[in-house]
């Protein structure tokens, strides 16, 4: 399995609270991407980093900042959570990009209460 | 990104073929055709990928006809540890992002 873990694994948090998830790798990919999944939705994608320091927004960024300021770790920032936030956020890293095959990471289960 | 549409769920028994087909009427010449599939509480796991006719790989073949407006996955002979969402997904190669568009999936319910 990729090197990719994710911290914490599980967290409960109060509406209008910071969160910081954090996702790191030990296989050097370029590529790293935050999804959250929700019943009735699959997965859908908040951010993405191309390299360090580059990164830009996917379908469903409105309340999540990103991150990364080293090739091995992406942080995601929900800067004022709420309870819509509250879903399984999974990392995933890619070497080359385009539809290049993406590993994930275990998860995390996130409760805004 | 092309949108794709798969069955919800599909039920099958252990021992038997399975066969996904996922609708992509507006793919563009440069998309690839990929499937992840995902167990509960994990994240998903590349299952195949291919551009046109036929890919084979060992855990299963992947089928697209010439006008790659669908593609049907293929899983030979499967056993209860198949139970999962299958996702298929069209994406652009030339794309430098990796952006990945994920529908709803397919729930492959294996049974004994």
């Amino acid at each position: 399995d990729a090197g990719i873990t994710q911290s914490p694994r599980h967290k409960v948090t109060e509406t209008g609270t910071p969160v910081t998830l954090r996702c790191h790798q030990t296989e050097n990919h370029r590529y790293m991407y935050w999804y959250r999944q929700d019943p009735g939705h699959g997965l859908r994608l908040i951010h993405y980093s191309y390299g360090v320091k580059d990164t830009d927004k996917g379908e469903v960024s409105d309340g999540y900042s990103v991150s990364r300021s080293k090739t091995e770790d992406f942080l995601l920032t929900l800067e004022s959570a709420t309870s819509s936030q509250t879903s399984v956020y999974f990392c995933a890293i890619s070497e080359a990009g385009g539809v290049s095959e993406q590993y994930f990471g275990p998860g995390t289960r996130l409760t805004v209460t | 990104l092309a949108k794709t549409t798969q069955p919800i769920s599909m039920d099958s028994y252990e021992g038997q073929e399975v066969n996904i087909t996922c609708s992509h009427n507006n793919i563009a010449t440069n998309d690839y055709i990929t499937w992840y599939q995902q167990f509960p509480s994990q994240g998903p796991r590349f299952i195949i990928q291919g551009y046109k006719t036929k890919v084979t790989n060992e855990v299963a073949s992947l089928f697209i006809p010439a006008d790659r407006k669908s593609s049907t996955l293929s899983l030979p002979r499967v056993s209860l540890s198949d139970t999962a969402v299958y996702y298929c997904l069209v994406g652009d190669d030339s794309s430098n992002t990796g952006k990945l568009i994920f529908g709803q999936g397919t729930t492959l319910q294996v049974k004994p």
